[in-house]
């Protein structure tokens, strides 16, 4: 099975508008973390933001933000007022502090498309 | 503040050769990793380590041999080339704080011919 499933291939927005990303994952493990990285064109990857599974409260980093639901295991990345520049391949990943060795494994992504 | 640093950036094998991939980090990370991406998919963890002289194998190992001979060093070695192994590879390193996120080097493109 799948640890961690984002089941949009691509999404559009209109430019300024607010876009949610999804991300499901799967563990056993209490403690990990999760977290989005962008992928612009040009190809490096970029840290957006992080949640611990412990956290109560929902991470939020400048426009970004993740809605963390524990009991449905999801951890979409909202992006709001949406820039032309946010155009990139957007990847949700999982940390396994115990089960994994901390070792962390990526959906296969969400191509997002801002529209002007 | 260099980061993690990937060298080469770009690089043409022919199937059948062998060559290292070197990817130093200046942070005094633990952690060091490298993944590789396919067209259209997420990243796929090759072998890792957890500290200086320690290797371990991660979910696609099988073509590839790993060193961490000093902590700000992790190379990758393909000692015979495949054309299944044209991809782009990452190197990240990560310690304990700061959540544990994974900073990037630039990735390596290598297409084996």
């Amino acid at each position: 099975a799948q640890k961690i499933t984002q089941t949009q291939p691509g999404m559009f927005v209109q430019e300024k508008e607010a876009v949610t990303l999804d991300c499901t994952y799967d563990t056993s493990d209490p403690s990990y973390g999760l977290f989005w990285y962008k992928q612009p064109s040009s190809g490096e990857m970029i840290f957006l933001i992080y949640q611990g599974s412990y956290d109560q409260q929902n991470a939020t980093e400048g426009r970004y933000s993740l809605n963390f639901q524990k009991a449905r295991k999801s951890a979409n990345l909202v992006i709001s007022a949406s820039q032309l520049g946010d155009s990139a391949m957007y990847f949700c990943a999982m940390r396994e502090d115990n089960t994994n060795a901390g070792k962390s494994t990526f959906g296969d992504g969400t191509t997002l498309t801002v529209k002007p | 503040n260099a980061g993690v640093t990937q060298t080469p950036k770009f690089r043409v094998l022919k199937t059948g050769q062998s060559m290292t991939l070197l990817c130093a980090q200046d942070m005094n990370h633990e952690y060091m990793y490298w993944y590789r991406q396919d067209p259209g998919m997420g990243l796929r963890l090759i072998h890792y380590s957890v500290g200086e002289g320690t290797t371990a194998k991660g979910e696609v190992p099988d073509g590839y041999n790993v060193s961490r001979l000093k902590k700000q060093n992790f190379l990758l070695g393909l000692e015979s080339a495949a054309p299944s192994q044209t991809s782009v590879y990452f190197c990240a390193s990560r310690t304990d704080r700061e959540g544990g996120k994974l900073f990037f080097g630039s990735g390596t493109q290598l297409s084996v011919l």
